[in-house]
């Protein structure tokens, strides 16, 4: 079993849509959480970081973490063209002092 | 302020060969890591370093690749000899934040190896 396991996608919306990605972790002691978005060709980017149960809203994205589920997802509002990419999810084991990926979700935005 | 800086940008050798990736990260970050990136694999963490001590280097493939740390400034991953299947984007990232989370990428180092 993977540590963290996303949908491969590729997952269309229209632009303006809500787009929802999905990600659970199987480390139970894991504590920190962030979603990376990443364009083709380019480096993983920092968009999101979460620690604490809920959600987290950073402008047009919502990051929401429950950790009785070991589930994190990503909610991107109004969603625009420039928002297709390959949006990572990372969780981060306090005890293992590393990230572990998942494999990313491929977003494409339908102008 | 500059990001994490790498090179070369890309790298086209031949099987054996010893390639050499280089990697300057951000000023005052104290983590360093080294990834690779392939369609099959993902994102996998190789090795990292803390205050340029090698603290976990489980996920180098093997023997024939070395990372090293010589100072807070600079890291370089090599591969020797290279093999066609070392053929990736490597990227290296780095950290301030005390516990690694936080992590900068800098734009990666596509090799492809003949």
């Amino acid at each position: 079993q993977k540590e963290v396991e996303q949908n491969s996608g590729p997952l269309s919306v229209p632009e303006g849509a809500i787009a929802s990605l999905n990600c659970t972790y199987s480390d139970r002691v894991s504590q920190s959480f962030f979603w990376y978005r990443q364009y083709s060709g380019k480096s993983p980017e920092l968009i999101m970081s979460i620690y604490s149960n809920g959600d987290k809203e950073d402008g047009r994205f919502t990051a929401q973490l429950n950790k009785a589920s070991q589930y994190v997802s990503l909610l991107i509002r109004d969603s625009q063209p420039s928002d297709s990419a390959t949006y990572l999810c990372a969780v981060h084991s306090g005890s293992a002092r590393q990230l572990t990926f998942g494999s990313g979700t491929q977003l494409t935005v339908l102008p | 302020d500059a990001g994490v800086i790498q090179s070369p940008r890309h790298e086209v050798t031949e099987m054996g060969q010893e390639v050499t990736l280089r990697c300057k990260p951000i000023s005052g970050h104290d983590y360093l890591f080294w990834y690779r990136q392939t369609m099959m694999r993902g994102l996998e963490l190789l090795i990292y370093f803390n205050n340029n001590v090698p603290i976990d280097d489980s996920g180098m493939p093997e023997d024939r690749f070395s990372a090293k740390m010589p100072n807070a400034s600079f890291s370089t991953l090599k591969i020797q000899p290279s093999e066609p299947r070392d053929s990736a984007v490597y990227f290296c990232a780095s950290s301030s934040d005390g516990r690694g989370e936080t992590q900068y990428f800098g734009p990666g180092t596509r090799l492809l190896v003949l």
